[in-house]
């Protein structure tokens, strides 16, 4: 069974650090990319960022609204990939869900049940 | 303001078919894939159609998904009541180096 479990997640105050991790099982996880996506309360997705596989250099990138404050990282031993969140701002309250891509065959896009963050004092 | 623009809703009665369009530039769906994904209240969202009009097993036939320049739809036949979701479609942008979404859309079955 295909299986991606944050956790991590919590309250914070403004201009703390939180990191989530992102549990993998049931599927080649170091075939994959991961990806962060966010979801604000009531609002739709908003991409956060993506760590490609080994064979791809485990090449980052990141959305502008994060881009120097988050970094996507993974560790393909433990099959897990993290989201090192620094800087945060009470915009970053949402729920994050971790998705693993394979663009391969069969193609998969796997997501996790997300975790919320919540910025506030 | 997403850089994928969807209608915020759309409605159909049952067994009806209703599109969903998503408009995009020649930097996101003009030279990349077209994904869908749905969203159930209070769940994660869900894979619908990759790869412009690809389904992913298990996903069922009334569900289609097309491509054409800049814009994708999504084609939804013989609705039904749990078709009832937010739906998303989603593209990488090589200006931003990113993946973006559009707004999502609320389908209502009537």
């Amino acid at each position: 069974e295909v299986q991606l479990v944050e956790s991590g997640g919590g309250l914070v105050q403004p201009g703390g650090s939180l990191k989530l991790s992102c549990a993998a099982s049931g599927f080649t996880f170091s075939d994959s990319a991961m990806h962060w996506v966010r979801q604000a309360s009531g609002k739709g997705l908003e991409w956060v960022g993506r760590i490609r596989s080994k064979a791809n250099t485990y090449a980052t990138s990141y959305a502008a609204s994060v881009k120097g404050r988050f970094t996507i990282s993974r560790d393909d031993s433990k099959n897990t990939a993290y989201l090192q969140m620094n800087s945060l701002k009470t915009e970053d309250t949402a729920v994050y869900y971790c998705t693993s891509m394979y663009a391969g065959s069969p193609f998969f896009d796997y997501w996790g049940q997300g975790t919320l963050v919540t910025v506030s004092s | 303001q997403s850089v994928l623009t969807q209608p915020p809703s759309a409605s159909g009665t049952p067994g009806q078919r209703v599109t969903i369009s998503c408009s995009g530039s020649s930097s996101n769906i003009g030279s990349n894939n077209v994904y869908w994904y749905q969203q159930l209240p209070g769940t994660a969202p869900k894979l619908l159609m990759y790869r412009n009009n690809q389904r992913p097993s298990g996903v069922p036939d009334r569900f289609s998904g097309s491509k054409s320049g800049t814009s994708a739809s999504l084609a939804i036949s013989g609705l039904r009541s749990e078709d009832e979701a937010d739906y998303y479609c989603a593209a990488w942008d090589d200006s931003l180096s990113g993946r973006v979404f559009g707004g999502g859309t609320k389908l209502t079955v009537l």
